[in-house]
């Protein structure tokens, strides 16, 4: 168990709709990664969130956005979801900002299905 | 922002070979190199790492090699058994966030 925590597990739901992901970091840990990997498909940085700002950016669609809150859980909201959006969504935390040093412990994840 | 290449896609060895996975960045910068092992259906989990003031790391039957001038790291994996497959990926740091390779889907044949 990594310390960090991600819900729901499995979520399915329509074409156009709209999801939000939930998760937790380990405790002390101020960065939150997310991540999106397609079935066969390597891991996709979408953002990162440090202590509430969002500090860096990656391949992340219009449709969906994220936040981290004081209590420093984030949320990943999608929208207008289409097919193509059915994936893992995996959360990861750090204890600082930067790629540098900074181990990054993974969520047990989130399986979207978009049907 | 940096680039990781990983190779190979798929590796299959019989138990109890040796697996190299390789992979390169292009950011001279990068300090940190950390390996993820991902089982099926779960999530990745550190297994090894190594920061550039070293050449080799060993952990048990795991090793991680650099090379900073050829900006290229490797995993070796000794004496592999059927709990070593998986798919293996590579990262490397930027400013903000690691950078993942693309993956090995490593199999080890009984």
């Amino acid at each position: 168990d990594s310390g960090v925590t991600q819900t729901p597990k499995h979520l399915i739901t329509a074409t156009g709709q709209r999801v939000t992901l939930r998760c937790s970091p380990r405790s002390g840990d101020l960065s939150v990664y997310w991540y999106q990997q397609s079935l066969d498909q390597g891991l996709q940085f979408l953002i990162q969130y440090y202590n509430g700002e969002e500090r860096a950016k990656g391949n992340i669609l219009e449709r969906f956005s994220a936040q981290q809150f004081p209590d420093l859980h984030s949320e990943l909201n999608l929208s207008s979801l289409e097919l193509g959006d059915s994936a893992l969504y995996f959360c990861a935390s750090s204890v600082g900002a930067g790629g540098t040093v900074n181990e990054q412990f993974f969520g047990p994840g989130t399986r979207l299905t978009v049907l | 922002g940096e680039n990781v290449e990983q190779h190979p896609s798929t590796l299959s060895v019989q138990e109890g070979d040796s697996a190299v996975i390789k992979c390169t960045y292009s950011d001279s910068a990068s300090n940190y190199f950390p390996w993820y092992k991902q089982e099926l259906g779960k999530r990745p989990q550190l297994i090894i790492d190594i920061r550039s003031n070293v050449g080799e790391k060993k952990d048990q039957r795991i090793a991680v090699t650099l090379n900073k001038t050829a900006k290229h790291f490797s995993l070796h994996i000794t004496e592999t058994q059927p709990e070593d497959s998986a798919v293996y990926f590579c990262a490397a740091p930027g400013a903000n966030n690691l950078f993942f390779g693309t993956g090995t889907r490593l199999t080890v044949i009984p």
